[in-house]
C-alpha cells in the first residue's frame, strides 16, 4: 500500500466549475500538508499548506485536512482554463521528507 | 525574497556519460536542499537531502550522487549515466516555515 494515494484522474470540467480533489494517506504521523500545482513541463508550485487538521482559504482555493479520516481535499472554485494543470498533494511528518501523491492531472474546458 | 535557480533545463546525454546538475538558492543561509526525480504519471522520488555543507543523506540507491560544496549550492552527479536514468529531475529548498519545500524549474533528461 503506498503511503499517500491520490487519484490520477483525469478530470476534466468546464469553466466556472467547482473542482475537487483529495488524498487519502496511511501515516498518522503526518502535520504538516501541501498541495502544489504543476504545469506541464515545470516545477511543481506550491498553493497551499496546512498545519493539523481544519481548513485554510485562500482566494478561490480552499484545504481541508481530516486526520481523524486520514482525509486531505482541495476545492478549487469558479475554475478557470488557467488552472487547467496537475495538482499534487505532498505531506510530512516533520522529519524534511515529504511524501507525494502521483498527481491529478486537471483540465478545465473554456 | 528567496528564489532557486536550476540548470540545464533541458539535457540528452548519450549512456556512459557523465552528469552534473547544479542548483543554488538565494536569498536565505543553510538552507535544506533536496534532489527529486519525477516519472511521468509518478509522484515525487526523494533522491538526496541535505541539512548543511557537506552534509548528504542518499535515500534510493542507485547510479547518482549528490554533493553540497557551499551553503546554497547542490549538485547531483553521475559518472556513468544509464538509460533508466532519464526523467525530470528537481531541485528544491526548505523555507523559513519548516516542512514547506520550493521548487525549481527542474532539468529534462534523457539519455539516449
Amino acid at each position: 500500500q503506498k503511503e499517500v494515494e491520490q487519484d490520477p484522474g483525469p478530470l476534466s470540467v468546464p469553466e466556472g466549475a467547482i473542482v475537487s480533489l483529495n488524498c487519502t494517506y496511511s501515516n498518522s504521523a503526518f502535520q504538516y500538508f501541501m498541495w502544489y500545482r504543476q504545469y506541464s513541463r515545470k516545477g511543481p508550485e506550491l498553493l497551499m499548506y496546512t498545519y493539523s487538521s481544519g481548513n485554510k482559504e485562500d482566494g478561490r482555493f480552499t484545504a481541508q485536512v481530516d486526520k481523524s479520516s486520514k482525509y486531505i481535499s482541495l476545492f478549487i472554485r469558479d475554475s478557470q482554463p488557467s488552472d487547467s494543470a496537475t495538482y499534487l498533494c505532498a505531506m510530512s511528518a516533520g522529519d524534511y521528507k515529504l511524501s507525494f501523491g502521483a498527481g491529478t492531472t486537471v483540465t478545465v474546458r473554456a | 525574497s528567496q528564489t532557486i535557480h536550476q540548470w540545464p533545463a533541458t539535457l540528452v546525454q548519450p549512456v556512459g556519460s557523465p552528469l552534473s546538475l547544479e542548483c543554488t538558492v538565494e536569498g536565505t543561509s543553510n538552507p535544506n536542499l533536496y534532489w527529486y526525480r519525477q516519472a511521468a504519471g509518478r509522484g515525487l522520488q526523494l533522491l538526496f537531502y541535505s541539512v548543511g555543507i557537506g552534509q548528504i543523506s542518499s535515500e534510493v540507491p542507485q547510479n547518482l550522487s549528490a554533493s553540497r560544496p557551499q551553503d546554497r549550492q547542490f549538485i547531483l552527479s553521475s559518472k556513468k549515466l544509464l538509460l533508466s536514468d532519464s526523467g525530470f529531475y528537481l531541485c528544491a529548498w526548505e523555507g523559513d516555515t519548516k516542512n514547506i519545500q520550493y521548487f525549481g524549474a527542474g532539468t529534462r533528461l534523457s539519455v539516449l
